[in-house]
């Protein structure tokens, strides 16, 4: 089983529905995080959980909302989404506390918004 | 100005080039650099993972840093096609969360 796990792969949505973006990490680290990735530009940080507990909200619109319950899980719940939401989403997760820790990521959820 | 700087490209070479990818970055304070690699319809994962200035060696792959220009580099030796992917580097925080990434260059390795 690999080490950061997201579902779904795909997801396309309107922009009245409600969904959520799951991910689950094997490896036994206490932070984890939720990055966005559109083309040509760099990954953007969104969330950060550091043993469960959030340390980051970087001015992420409401309509994104993270939930962290517990260290090996973290999920993203979307609604009233809009076009310019459509990208990669990447889980990752790391060893907080440990100087310079590298992230492992996940495979992402590819959203459409439309 | 960013904290990262990345040529997105993209790179297209001939199969057993030497490719050198190239990043450059903003803070002299930074001291650990990382890099990517991201094949399509996957997520990113660690390749080399460098301290400090010179030169890290991994199989076909070398990672220099040159801490005076603030210059970060990715070599490949004898390219394959099963490199053909995007390579982040990417600089972790010596404090707080906030990775710093560059946009990525997209290589492709012709057979």
């Amino acid at each position: 089983e690999t080490g950061v796990t997201q579902t779904p792969r795909h997801l396309v949505m309107g922009m009245t529905n409600k969904k959520s973006l799951k991910c689950e990490q094997h490896l036994g680290h206490n932070a984890m995080y939720w990055y966005k990735q559109s083309a040509k530009k760099p990954l953007e940080l969104m969330f950060v959980y550091n043993f469960k507990e959030q340390t980051e909200n970087n001015s992420v619109p409401s309509r994104f909302s993270p939930e962290c319950p517990n260290s090996s899980h973290l999920f993203l719940h979307l609604h009233t989404l809009q076009p310019e939401d459509s990208a990669l989403y990447l889980c990752a997760s790391s060893t907080a506390g440990t100087d310079y820790s590298p992230l492992h990521f996940g495979n992402g959820t590819r959203l459409t918004v439309t | 100005q960013k904290e990262v700087e990345q040529d997105p490209g993209p790179l297209s070479v001939p199969e057993g080039a030497i490719v050198s990818l190239n990043c450059t970055y903003s803070n002299s304070a930074f001291q650990y650099f990382m890099w990517y690699r991201q094949y399509s319809r996957k997520g990113p994962e660690l390749l080399m993972y460098t301290y400090s200035s010179g030169n890290k060696e991994d199989g076909r792959f070398t990672a220099q840093v040159d801490k005076s220009s603030k210059y970060i580099s990715l070599f490949i030796r004898d390219s394959q096609p099963s490199d053909s992917a995007t390579y982040l580097c990417a600089i972790p925080p010596h404090t707080g969360n906030q990775f710093y990434f560059g946009t990525g260059t997209s290589l492709t390795v012709i057979p």
